[in-house]
């Protein structure tokens, strides 16, 4: 009930190509969706976060992409750049508990030049 | 600094050794978290502090001692370790506002350090 599944666990996308990572989830009660962004050396930075009263967030080349009857939800990378490659980790936590954020497993970006 | 720093950055150390694990925030939050990272699994959060009172641990094993002086520094306790332990310790802060009931309200964003790389042999 508690997990969130991520795929693809690796995915190399080509400079200005879209960027498609995917998150599903089970327990309803998750009412906030954040995306984090790892780099090598460092700890993971909030990129976009949504809530489930929208099916779509957009912020820069970042969207998120929500289907809540489906219980899924994806992050796409618009003209996708190297500096793009990352880890990225999806997330959800329930209402009420928001600071415990139950995380994927994560999906390791690399854009070629 | 600004951020939230962590010390040391890389850690090796026997299953007898005692040793610990500083976080540093310097963003006025009054909530702080260690995670524990580990290849290909999710993060796991391990405890929270939230105005220096610990409000969750999550089933961690006693050899991990948390510890919380004021709300800009956590440390972590380590000993008698195993080498199964051995992964990234992030830590990481959030605001957050005092307990009303029992309960706390956590700001969403949570705002992590680069994390002490920590091996056990």
């Amino acid at each position: 009930q508690q997990q969130v599944k991520q795929s693809p666990q690796s995915l190399i996308v080509q400079k200005g190509g879209i960027s498609i990572i995917n998150c599903a989830y089970e327990n309803t009660a998750f009412d906030y969706f954040p995306w984090y962004q790892q780099f090598p050396g460092k700890g993971p930075a909030l990129l976009i976060a949504i809530r489930p009263d929208v099916s779509e967030k957009k912020e820069g080349r970042f969207t998120i992409s929500f289907n809540k009857s489906a219980k899924q939800f994806s992050l796409h990378i618009m003209d996708s750049q190297p500096g793009d490659s990352a880890t990225y980790f999806c997330a959800a936590s329930i209402k009420g508990s928001n600071y415990k954020l139950t995380f994927g497993k994560g999906t390791l970006l690399t854009v070629n030049p | 600094e600004t951020g939230v720093t962590q010390t040391p950055r890389h850690l090796v150390m026997g299953m007898t050794n005692k040793k610990s694990l500083k976080c540093e925030q310097h963003l006025g939050h009054n909530a702080m978290y260690w995670y524990k990272q580990s290849a290909k699994k999710p993060l796991e959060l391990m405890f929270v502090y939230n105005f220096k009172e610990q409000t969750e641990n999550n089933s961690v094993p006693s050899r991990f001692s948390p510890e919380c002086p004021n709300s800009s520094h956590l440390f972590l306790h380590l000993h008698t370790l195993q080498p199964e332990d051995s992964a990234l310790y992030l830590c990481a802060s959030s605001q957050a506002l005092p307990s009303s009931g029992g309960v706390s309200v956590h700001s969403y964003e949570q705002y992590f350090g680069p994390g002490t790389r920590l091996t056990v042999t």
